[in-house]
Formats: structure tokens, C-alpha cells, sequence
């Protein structure tokens, strides 16, 4: 149980184009979903952290008007990088927290999606 | 930052030993978790420890909390090839966010 997919899984583009990144708990109803960024050989870094319905809550530093997410529904977030640049390539990786458990501070993550903008 | 460090950033062990990784934190803390991650993957969550725990097992995993010295350990004891991946602490403080460490590079060598 508890699982998180994230589509797609490699992506290539070109400087200026926009890229979408969906996430989605496939088999439980997600309280929060947190996306985060993780360059080569370094930790995750949380980009922000989103709830059905509402808009997304951004960490200091990252861009809202860059990194527009979406958080439709209860099993739905989507994370679209806008006017990607090379210096966006990172690996992005995505999390929820299960509403149907008592405690809600596991996350259970994506396998993540690796973004190379040309 | 309230990033937490983990120490050491890679270790190689022989096949069947055991594996120590340690991971220290700056302020109070909720619960701790341990996070593994194979190359290029995304992260599986091995193990969580509340702040009023001090020891917690999981088949081979031994993860002990020291809040006084803010620190945490992992053991993983009798290594396989298949341990090999980085292993990262993650802190909560109370709301639903974590704050990763620098991560463990871990390499079994068969």
C-alpha cells in the first residue's frame, strides 16, 4: 500500500519551453503532497508543500511564478516548471502523507522525475 | 539551515558486516525518519522515531535516538549487496514537513 507515481520519468526539453510533472497517490487519499528538488550526489530539498484545494505553500527562495503546482484532487498534484532553463535539470520528487492514517508524518515518495533542459 | 548532517558521507563495508550511520540535527525535533534511496530512484522510508523514543527496531535495521546530544543512528547489521544506496535522517518538527540530511553514500562490496 502506499503507493506514489509520478509520470513522466525522464523528461528532455528545450530552453523556454514548459514542463508538467504529475504526481499521484495510487492507492490512498493524500492529506499533503510536498515536492522537492535533488541535485547529483546532494540531499532533497522541499520546494513546497500543497493541499487539495488550496494554493501551494512555497519554501523561502523557489520561484511561485517558475514552479506553478496544482493540487486538484485528493490523489492529484502537478508540479509545471515554466520557461524551463538548463540550470532547472535537477531530479524532481514528489510525496504524500496518507489522510487515512493516524499519523500523518510518513511521507511516501514518487521514484521521481529526472528533468534535462537542453 | 535546519538541515541536518550526516556523518559519514560514504562508507564501503564487506558483504555481512555491519553498517553504522549517524545523523545529527540543530533544534527539537518531533520524530526522526530514515529514508533509503538506490541511484536515481525515488526514496523508501525504512523507520520513524518519535522524540520520546530512545530505540526502535525493524528485521535488520536498529535506528537509536539520543535528543539530549541531538543525534540518531542507523545500524543495519549482516550487510547485503542489496543495502547498497544512500541513506538519508529526515526531521519533523511538529507539522507535516521533513528536513533531510546530507545522506550516507553505503557501498556493500561483495
Amino acid at each position: 500500500g502506499a503507493v506514489v507515481s509520478q509520470h513522466p520519468s525522464r523528461v528532455i526539453c528545450k530552453s523556454g519551453t514548459s514542463v508538467k510533472i504529475e504526481c499521484r497517490s495510487l492507492d490512498f487519499q493524500a492529506t499533503t503532497m510536498f515536492w522537492y528538488r535533488q541535485f547529483p550526489k546532494q540531499s532533497l530539498m522541499l520546494m513546497a508543500t500543497s493541499n487539495e484545494g488550496s494554493k501551494a505553500t512555497y519554501e523561502q527562495g523557489v520561484e511561485k511564478d517558475k514552479f506553478l503546482i496544482n493540487h486538484a484532487s485528493l490523489t492529484l498534484s502537478t508540479l509545471t516548471v515554466t520557461s524551463a532553463h538548463p540550470e532547472d535539470s535537477s531530479f524532481y520528487i514528489c510525496s504524500a502523507t496518507d489522510r487515512g492514517r493516524r499519523f500523518t508524518d510518513t511521507q511516501y515518495f514518487g521514484p521521481g522525475t529526472r528533468l534535462t533542459v537542453l | 539551515s535546519q538541515q541536518g548532517e550526516e556523518d559519514p558521507q560514504a562508507l564501503s563495508i564487506q558483504e555481512g558486516e555491519n553498517a553504522t550511520m549517524n545523523c545529527s540535527y540543530k533544534t527539537s525535533i518531533n520524530n526522526l525518519q530514515w529514508y533509503r534511496q538506490n541511484s536515481g530512484r525515488g526514496l523508501v522510508h525504512l523507520i520513524l522515531i518519535r522524540s520520546n523514543e530512545r530505540e526502535k527496531h525493524s528485521g535488520r535495521l536498529r535506528v537509536t535516538l539520543d535528543t539530549s546530544k541531538k543525534s540518531s543512528s542507523l545500524l543495519i547489521t549482516a550487510s547485503r549487496a542489496a543495502d547498497t544506496a544512500s541513506y538519508f535522517c529526515a526531521t519533523n518538527f511538529g507539522n507535516e514537513k521533513l528536513t533531510f540530511g546530507t545522506g550516507t553514500r553505503l557501498t556493500i562490496i561483495p
